[in-house]
């Protein structure tokens, strides 16, 4: 079947505008993470969603970052205000349960955000 | 605080060749082991996934171990070929009776030239 699909596959926009990205996990996988990628550093846990529990959001960095999963499906990070710093490649990942031993996250290609 | 450090940062070997990327961590309490390929501009990819009892783990030409005592991990790439060139991350887990946690490091960039 089709893997996780994530759009736009890049985003250009001006400081201080809003941006809206989309993620589109496997069919069935009740696990959903965020995760950003700086140029150079390693992948950073942003926010995971399982089911229908309360999301972890401990890996927010700052209230101008919120997500959502409609429907235990699609799942939406949106940052307010962007700034410059907030550039960097957006990755989403699904799995099919979280807190199991073998799990594997299955990666999207990501979002390239770039803010000028 | 959990910590995932990879070596060498970046790695150029000539196709054919064997290498070998290595992975050190501080985490606790210690759940798996996974490394994943990265292509760029693409999503990782998981290569292998190992647990407290498990030293070595094979994926094709990709070869895992991990020695749990020193906290260590290897990632051996034998005959390498040119689509072997990608970033290649090591991430652990740790985990409680209630909650996980995934540490990731930053990878090794391997380049294999003609």
């Amino acid at each position: 079947g089709a893997g996780v699909s994530q759009s736009p596959s890049n985003k250009v926009t001006e400081k201080g505008k809003d941006v809206e990205l989309r993620c589109d996990p496997i069919s069935g996988h009740t696990a959903l993470y965020w995760y950003r990628q700086s140029l150079g550093q390693g992948l950073e846990f942003l926010i995971y969603f399982q089911g229908n529990s309360a999301p972890d959001k401990s890996g927010l960095p700052s209230d101008r970052f919120s997500a959502e999963r409609t429907g235990g499906s699609v799942s939406t990070l949106t940052i307010q205000r962007t700034q410059q710093e907030d550039s960097a490649v957006y990755l989403c990942a699904s799995s099919l349960r979280w807190r199991t031993y073998q799990e594997t996250q299955y990666f999207g290609p990501g979002t390239r955000l770039l803010v000028l | 605080k959990n910590q995932v450090e990879q070596s060498p940062q970046s790695l150029i070997i000539l196709e054919g060749k064997n290498c070998t990327l290595q992975c050190n961590y501080t985490v606790s309490p210690f759940s798996n082991l996974r490394w994943y390929k990265q292509d760029t501009g693409r999503g990782p990819v998981s290569l292998t996934i190992m647990t407290f009892s498990e030293n070595t783990k094979s994926n094709g030409r990709y070869t895992a171990t991990l020695d749990a005592d020193t906290k260590q991990s290897s990632l051996h790439i034998t005959a390498s070929q040119l689509s072997d060139s990608a970033s290649y991350i090591c991430v652990v887990t740790a985990s409680t009776g209630t909650a996980s946690k995934l540490t990731f490091g930053t990878g090794t960039r391997l380049q294999v030239t003609l």
